[in-house]
C-alpha cells in the first residue's frame, strides 16, 4: 500500500532562518506531487507540484522553492523565512483523480 | 486559490441528527470531492462525484451535484461525535488541478 510521510512534524524558526520540509511517499512510483499551504482555519492554497525528477510548477509567487530530487521525494524550502510563512503545510499524490496527504508539518515563524 | 464558497463556515448540531454542507463554483469542472480534516491532521478523501453524476451515496454520506446551479451538498445521517471535523469541496478542473474551498467547521455536539 502507498504511503506518504511528512516531516518534521512541528518546527519553530525565527524570521530570516532557512527552511526545509521534506515529503517521501511509499509503494508508488513516479507519482505527481504536491505542496499546499493551510492557514489557521482556511482552505488550501497550492504552492507548487510536480510531475517527475527535476519538474516544478510554481503557483504562487513568494519566498518558497520547491524541488525533487528523487522520484518519491519533494522538497519545501526557503532560504528566509517570513512570519507569513507561518501555516500548516501539507504535502499530496495523486492517484485516480484523488488526493492522498501526508499528516502535516505546522511551521511557526517567530 | 480558493474558488470555491462553502457554507455555512461553521455547523454545530447535535448527535443523531443530519448535517449538510453546500459548496458553489464559479467555473466548469471535471469532478467535484469532499475530504474530511481533523484538527491539525492531513485531509482524507470522502467522495468523488463527476460532472455528469447528480448524486452519489457512500455510508452515511450523501453527495449531490448540480451543475446548471454549479453546487454541490454533502449530507451525513444520523451523525455521530466521531463525525466532529472540517469538511472542504475541491473541484477539478480541466488542468486536473483541485481548487479547494475554505471549508466547513462541523461540531457533533453528544
Amino acid at each position: 500500500s502507498q504511503t506518504i510521510h511528512q516531516w518534521p512534524a512541528t518546527l519553530v524558526q525565527p524570521v530570516g532562518s532557512p527552511l526545509s520540509l521534506e515529503c517521501t511517499v511509499e509503494g508508488t512510483s513516479n507519482p505527481n506531487l504536491y505542496w499546499y499551504r493551510q492557514a489557521a482555519g482556511r482552505g488550501l492554497q497550492l504552492l507548487f507540484y510536480s510531475v517527475g525528477i527535476g519538474q516544478i510548477s510554481s503557483e504562487v509567487p513568494q519566498n518558497l522553492s520547491a524541488s525533487r530530487p528523487q522520484d518519491r521525494q519533494f522538497i519545501l524550502s526557503s532560504k528566509k523565512l517570513l512570519l507569513s510563512d507561518s501555516g500548516f503545510y501539507l504535502c499530496a499524490w495523486i492517484r485516480s483523480e484523488t488526493q492522498y496527504f501526508g499528516p502535516g508539518t505546522r511551521l511557526l515563524v517567530l | 486559490s480558493q474558488q470555491g464558497e462553502e457554507d455555512p463556515q461553521a455547523l454545530s448540531i447535535q448527535e443523531g441528527e443530519n448535517a449538510t454542507m453546500n459548496c458553489s463554483y464559479k467555473t466548469s469542472i471535471n469532478n467535484l470531492q469532499w475530504y474530511r480534516q481533523n484538527s491539525g491532521r492531513g485531509l482524507v478523501h470522502l467522495i468523488l462525484i463527476r460532472s455528469n453524476e447528480r448524486e452519489k451515496h457512500s455510508g452515511r454520506l450523501r453527495v449531490t451535484l448540480d451543475t446548471s446551479k454549479k453546487s454541490s451538498s454533502l449530507l451525513i445521517t444520523a451523525s455521530r461525535a466521531a463525525d466532529t471535523a472540517s469538511y472542504f469541496c475541491a473541484r477539478m478542473d480541466s488542468n486536473y488541478q483541485l481548487i479547494w474551498g475554505a471549508g466547513t467547521k462541523l461540531i457533533i455536539k453528544p
